[in-house]
């Protein structure tokens, strides 16, 4: 049973343009969000991340955008550079804020590979 | 300022023996977090320790896998007998104290484990 789902397995974009990988969720508990990019035989490296009390969070060429009701997130790389391609990994935690209880573990899918074309 | 450091970075290991993967968090990080990846999924969460304790062990298997963090020294996760279907990527992540502002985890480059 899948909680966080990446349905797109790859994505290619041109570089200079807009590259939206998105996320979907089940886990009605779930209420802070990352991105991660990672490179064959790396460790993830954090991009983002947003908490469920806001819509959006902006970090120069990075947003990522909550819809909690649809359970739905995205992240927009504007522009896209050819350093960008990479597999994105999308991850969620529960219950976070204002409580002593949970272990913070991540659940993860299982990554989007975006391919900048020069 | 260093990252999240692991060793050794690739590790070989027949059926039957024992496995030892050692993570060394963030300076000012006291929360340990252990991750498996195997091939064409995404990382699943396997333990998760502060300082000589296990807060949740939930994705950690009942057998042959165990997990610490002494007070001084790496965390250890440990594999004892390995079999074929250990081989994976590991990856332990780090974090600040609860209630510093951030529970963003940060990874290490992860220890790719083969079992003959």
């Amino acid at each position: 049973d899948q909680q966080v789902k990446q349905n797109s397995p790859s994505l290619s974009v041109q570089e200079g343009r807009i590259s939206i990988l998105n996320c979907d969720y089940t886990n009605s508990m779930f209420d802070y969000f990352l991105w991660y990019k990672k490179y064959p035989a790396e460790g993830p490296t954090f991009l983002i991340s947003i908490s469920s009390i806001k819509d959006k969070n902006e970090d120069g060429r990075f947003t990522v955008f909550l819809n909690k009701s649809a359970k739905h997130l995205s992240l927009h790389i504007v522009p896209s550079q050819p350093g960008d391609s990479a597999v994105y990994f999308c991850a969620a935690s529960e219950a976070l804020w204002g409580s002593g209880a949970g272990s913070y573990q991540l659940t993860f899918g299982k990554g989007t590979k975006l391919s900048v074309i020069p | 300022n260093a990252g999240v450091m692991q060793n050794p970075r690739h590790l070989v290991r027949r059926r039957g023996q024992e496995a030892r993967l050692r993570c060394s968090p963030m300076k000012g990080h006291s929360h340990v977090y252990w991750y498996r990846q195997l091939p064409e999924e995404g990382l699943k969460f396997m333990v998760y320790l502060q300082k000589e304790n296990i807060i949740d062990e939930s994705g950690m298997p009942k057998e042959r896998f165990s997990a610490e963090f002494p007070k001084e020294g790496p965390s250890i996760l440990r594999i004892q007998q390995v079999v074929r279907g250990d081989s994976a990527a590991y990856f332990c992540a780090s974090s600040p104290a609860r209630g510093s502002g951030t529970d963003t985890q940060y990874f290490g480059p992860g220890t790719r484990l083969t079992v003959l």
